[in-house]
């Protein structure tokens, strides 16, 4: 399998539960990133691991947790969301040196937040 | 701090039209600027990238971009429309600093409506 693969593609959460999205990259990338595409507004960057460090935090809310176990995967842990949560929630990947490295994006986790 | 300006939200062109999709934007230094392009219920899909090589940059599927200093511009064309192009485009700036990564600022994009 190649590219950039996120599941579950739909999601269905109550305020009070937990749960994770997943993405996984098999491009030989060695950074990830998190989007979040809400209608009408611009892509918003969340967070970028880099070498599996943590880069860039865009001042998220701590109901937001993401993991980063290697370079090849990364996680979105989710617990006690609000309905304005509900969004696209995409993964992208890239090498991490150079900003003309272009990103590849996975389809997405549509969430919904009941 | 960087960023880019998509006039327009929506843009209607009849099949076999020519396309233009603007993008302008804001650096206080050289940018690197990329196209995207999102289908229904599906992840960005790059397009093409400026990366001061050539100013008249080709990408997939017969869409091409110019940079253009004097104008701060970096409008996506093509020069005949097809159905299968009706999708939502995205003009991208990468930001400079530190740190790893390539972090995307992103217009907030233009819904391109192909018609018969």
């Amino acid at each position: 399998e190649t590219g950039v693969t996120q599941t579950p593609r739909h999601l269905v959460m109550g305020m009070t539960n937990k749960k994770s999205l997943k993405c996984e990259q098999h491009l030989g990338h060695n950074a990830m990133y998190w989007y979040k595409q809400s209608a009408k507004k611009p892509l918003e960057l969340m967070f970028v691991y880099s070498l599996e460090e943590r880069v860039e935090n865009n001042s998220v809310p701590s109901r937001f947790s993401p993991e980063c176990p290697n370079s090849s995967h990364l996680f979105l842990h989710l617990h006690t969301l609000q309905p304005e949560d509900s969004a696209l929630y995409l993964c992208a990947s890239s090498q991490a040196r150079g900003n003309n490295s272009p990103l590849h994006f996975g389809n997405g986790t549509r969430l919904t937040v009941t | 701090a960087q960023s880019v300006t998509q006039l327009g939200s929506h843009v209607s062109v009849s099949e076999g039209a020519l396309v233009l999709l603007r993008c302008n934007y804001s650096s206080s230094v050289p940018p690197y600027l990329f196209w995207y392009v999102q289908y229904p219920n599906q992840g960005l899909q790059l397009l093409l990238k400026y990366t001061s090589a050539a100013t008249l940059v080709k990408g997939i599927n017969g869409f091409e971009a110019e940079f253009k200093k004097s104008e701060t511009s970096f409008h996506l064309t093509k020069p005949s429309a097809h159905m299968s192009d009706a999708a939502e485009y995205f003009c991208a700036v990468s930001l400079t600093g530190t740190g790893g990564g390539n972090k995307l600022t992103f217009g907030t994009g233009t819904q391109l409506k192909v018609e018969l």
